[in-house]
């Protein structure tokens, strides 16, 4: 059984510029969900992404986008970077309906 | 809406020895899942217990358990001979149950625990 992977594993942007984050979920799992987590904070809830649809949302601006493809694999796109925006980014795939997730390595980001 | 607080920042243990950390939630609903999650430095979050709000019975995963107190909304985890491995920042979670359910995990702050020799 594959579990959640993320990449890239580290990425430096500068203010205002673009970036996607990609991740693959667990083997048959069907729905993705995106945290911010800043240093020595817990995860804040970005969205959840079933069925290639937004499912659910965070209170983040619509700056912070994402996708899931057929393959349940799924990407989060922001734009306008801000200072703010360096944190850990996490992904978490799980069954629809069940209220276990599993979290993947995560993205650390850095904005200068 | 809903909150889950966790007021000890930092907590140390012997190893071998017992710890309990506290968690607080907040919901008017009377239908969810509590969890504890522990991230170890620069590594994944992995689950390491979960209780169901409908369940009486407190959760125990081997040297885990909770003491979970649905009137008082507490929440809490003891681990028992506590380990080296067991050094890691430990996060109480909360997700609504059935239709309400929009995949949305909230955290508390975190405590990080570390395991002494």
């Amino acid at each position: 059984e594959t579990g959640v992977t993320q990449s890239p594993t580290h990425l430096i942007k500068t203010r205002g510029q673009q970036v996607t984050l990609r991740c693959s979920s667990q083997s048959g799992h069907n729905t993705v969900s995106w945290y911010q987590q800043a240093l020595g904070q817990g995860p804040q809830f970005i969205f959840q992404y079933y069925r290639e649809e937004e499912n659910g949302r965070g209170n983040f601006p619509p700056r912070f986008s994402g996708l899931q493809f057929p393959n349940y694999s799924s990407e989060l796109n922001v734009n306008a970077l801000e200072l703010d925006d360096s944190a850990l980014y996490l992904c978490a795939s799980s069954l629809v309906g069940s209220n276990e997730q599993f979290f993947g390595p995560g993205t650390r980001l850095t904005v200068l | 809406a809903q909150t889950v607080t966790q007021s000890q920042p930092e907590m140390s243990v012997q190893e071998a020895e017992t710890v309990t950390l506290s968690c607080t939630y907040d919901t008017s609903e009377s239908n969810y899942y509590l969890f504890w999650y522990k991230q170890p430095p620069s590594r994944q979050m992995i689950l390491v217990i979960r209780q169901e709000a409908y369940k009486q019975q407190n959760a125990t995963e081997n040297r885990f358990s909770v003491n979970f107190q649905k009137a008082a909304k507490s929440f809490s985890l003891k681990i028992s001979d506590s380990q080296l491995g067991d050094t890691a920042m430990y996060f109480c979670a909360f997700i609504l149950h059935g239709s309400s359910n929009t995949g949305k995990l909230i955290f508390g702050q975190g405590t990080t625990l570390q395991v002494k020799p």
